[in-house]
């Protein structure tokens, strides 16, 4: 069975600093990839998708995030964060050629000061 | 163009008393999946249904949980007996045919159980 690890359950950035969450997938071909967000209290946007071909695909808000089959990693990045980017992140694994489930990591919570 | 809709927000249930959760997929889309949240966890999988049919049912509990997605109206999250353990915030996504394959879901805002 698929896994994800996110193995920062908490980073802290200064505002207008760069991030990159890491998110590392366990399968045995090449999943769909997915990041979120949530917002306390709120439910989940999603972020950028990864399905095949160019593996750094742009998403909302300035994020990026980059395919590497060999490190089987899928890092989340934003070249500059602002204040509105503290929330929760999510990365999950979606099984390829199956309508199917999402598999998620247990989440890094980013803290932005000012 | 309304997203992914859940009732009700907040539902506070004492324990041994049902919980019915609502949720409308987006317009078109015919592809809905339950996921629990527990606090500080992520997301994890229930229930994937189609219309009138249960997809994939691996991820719930084998009592009290039950779902449903009929021809016309809300899939239902049904859980009989609520029991502490049982609070949680509970997801809906939903998805449109073609993309059923790819994942690519489209959560609502939640149903935060309470159950005391």
């Amino acid at each position: 069975a698929q896994s994800v690890t996110q193995p920062d359950i908490h980073i802290t950035v200064s505002e207008g600093a760069s991030l990159e969450l890491r998110c590392n997938y366990s399968y045995g071909a090449t999943p769909y990839l997915f990041w979120y967000v949530q917002s306390p209290g709120q439910g989940l946007q999603l972020l950028l998708k990864y399905f095949s071909g160019d593996t750094l695909v742009q998403g909302i808000k300035g994020f990026e995030a980059e395919f590497k089959r060999s490190q089987s990693s899928f890092n989340l990045r934003k070249p500059s964060v602002h204040w509105s980017d503290a929330a929760e992140y999510f990365c999950a694994v979606a099984v390829t050629g199956t309508a199917s489930k999402l598999t998620f990591g247990t989440g890094t919570r980013l803290q932005v000061t000012l | 163009n309304a997203g992914v809709m859940q009732n009700p927000r907040h539902l506070v249930r004492r324990r041994g008393q049902e919980a019915r959760l609502r949720c409308s997929p987006m317009k078109g889309h015919s592809h809905v999946y339950w996921y629990r949240q527990l606090p500080e966890e992520g997301l994890k999988f229930m229930v994937y249904l189609q219309k009138e049919n249960i997809i994939d049912e691996s991820g719930m509990p084998k009592e009290r949980f039950s779902a449903e997605f009929p021809k016309e109206g809300p899939s239902i999250l049904r859980i009989q007996q609520v029991v502490r353990g049982d609070s949680a915030a509970y997801f809906c996504a939903s998805s449109p045919p073609e993309q059923g394959g790819r994942g690519e879901q489209y959560f609502g805002p939640g149903t935060r159980l309470t159950v005391t």
